[in-house]
């Protein structure tokens, strides 16, 4: 177990509604990252939160949103859901965003099903 | 664009062989990689990672290979356990800017027969 916990641990949402995934970070880390696993695919990276900022995205819309708390930990919001959306939403923490030194650690997952 | 591949979707093994997974990366500068772990309905799970200034690194039962001159990566699992059995995925760190993000391939199934 990496220490990193995510809720809820499933969700079924219709489209156009909003969601809220939430983190809570291993102890020590300050570094949050969110990825959006497609069924059958790799993790893509939607961004990362350092010190209650965004710190780096991927190609996602702006609909994508983040916050980080000062206890490190995380949301993830995603405005007027589409069937594509559905995916295993993955939270990951790490010591510090220093590229390339710190290794990422993975929740277990939101598993979003919008219908 | 910035990739990481696999060569094989699928690796059947029989217990107690040994696993050779292996990954292909495009970018020349990537300067991290690591190697995951991911069983059915869990995130995945770190196993072993390299930086560029090392060609090897060895774990417990895996060893991870980095080539460099032809930008391969390859994790080898010594005897082969029915609990290795999960979809392996290989990322790398881009060398672009100070955001610590991952690209990963698509995964390898890793199928261990008894």
């Amino acid at each position: 177990e990496t220490g990193v916990t995510q809720s809820p641990t499933h969700l079924i949402k219709t489209r156009g509604q909003q969601v809220t995934l939430r983190c809570s970070s291993q102890s020590g880390h300050n570094t949050v990252s969110w990825y959006q696993q497609a069924l059958g695919q790799g993790p893509q990276f939607i961004f990362q939160y350092y010190r209650e900022e965004e710190n780096g995205r991927g190609n996602f819309p702006p609909r994508f949103s983040g916050l980080q708390f000062p206890n490190y930990s995380s949301e993830l919001n995603v405005n007027a859901l589409e069937l594509d959306d559905s995916a295993l939403y993955l939270c990951a923490s790490s010591p510090a965003p220093h590229r390339g030194t710190d290794t990422q650690y993975f929740g277990p997952g939101t598993r979003l099903t919008v219908l | 664009g910035e990739s990481v591949g696999l060569h094989l979707p699928t690796l059947s093994v029989q217990e107690g062989d040994n696993s050779i997974i292996n990954c292909a990366y495009s970018n020349s500068a990537s300067d991290y990689f690591i190697w995951y772990k991911q069983e059915s309905g869990k995130g995945p799970q770190f196993i072993i990672d390299i930086r560029s200034n090392m060609d090897k690194r060895q774990g417990q039962r895996v060893t991870v290979l980095l080539n460099k001159t032809v930008k391969h990566l390859s994790l080898q699992i010594a005897a082969t356990q029915p609990g290795d059995s999960a979809v392996y995925f290989c990322a790398e760190n881009p060398a672009s800017g100070a955001t610590n993000k991952l690209i990963f391939g698509t995964g390898t199934l890793l199928a261990v027969q008894p």
